[in-house]
């Protein structure tokens, strides 16, 4: 157990569904990011909040919405997603504010499948 | 921008062979450099951290890495693998500017070993 969890760990959704993943950090870190995995590629960054403001977005398509109502919480709404966009999201947090030495804690991430 | 490159893809060895994984970044400020690794169904987690100080990190399990500034490389290293090391390993830059950090991965290293 790292302190982040991700729910669901499995999602199977159709192209026209709209559905949420959600992240929680019992870490008390000020920063929390979304990641997306997929077979035969670099780790790629989705999304940054550093506290609580969206900080990097590195051009991810709006039918991915995401959401930071606090420090230890954060969501990704998805919507009219492409079979494409199948993959394992990861959720990490970490402390800034200390020469960018802290190393990320992952969450165990949630598959996800869009037929 | 700052990048990774992971030469070897997929590395098969057998148990007590020495394990040498490469990792250079393009970068040319200061830098933070991690490996994390990914044991099949677990989260990534952290196996060490360089960002100052003694070049030679040691980390967890055994695993050491040795940052060389002027190669910009930092090759993770372990004289003797044993199965239980069979995973994904993840070199990762973080320029260090303080405040919000912008991590960059690798595409990761697949390593089996064959007990």
């Amino acid at each position: 157990e790292t302190g982040v969890t991700q729910t669901p760990r499995h999602l199977v959704m159709g192209m026209t569904n709209k559905k949420s993943l959600k992240c929680e950090q019992h870490l008390g870190h000020n920063a929390m990011y979304w990641y997306k995995q997929s077979a035969k590629k670099p780790l790629e960054l989705m999304f940054v909040y550093s506290l609580e403001e969206r900080v990097e977005n590195n051009s991810v398509p709006s039918r991915f919405s995401p959401e930071c109502p606090n420090s230890s919480h954060l969501f990704l709404h998805l919507h009219t997603l492409q079979p494409e966009d199948s993959a394992l999201y990861l959720c990490a947090s970490s402390q800034l504010g200390r020469g960018g030495q802290d190393e990320q804690f992952f969450g165990p991430g949630t598959r996800l499948t869009v037929l | 921008a700052q990048s990774v490159s992971q030469h070897n893809h997929h590395v098969i060895l057998s148990e007590a062979a020495s394990l040498e994984l490469g990792c250079n970044y393009s970068y040319g400020g200061t830098v933070n450099l991690f490996w994390y690794v990914q044991y099949p169904g677990q989260h990534l987690q952290l196996l060490l951290k360089y960002f100052s100080g003694d070049p030679l990190v040691k980390g967890i399990k055994g695993f050491e890495a040795e940052f060389i500034k002027s190669k910009f490389s930092f090759n993770l290293r372990k004289p003797s693998v044993q199965w239980s090391d069979t995973a994904e390993y993840f070199c990762a830059v973080n320029a260090a500017s303080g405040g919000y950090q912008k991590v960059t991965f690798g595409i990761g290293t697949k390593l089996q070993v064959i007990p």
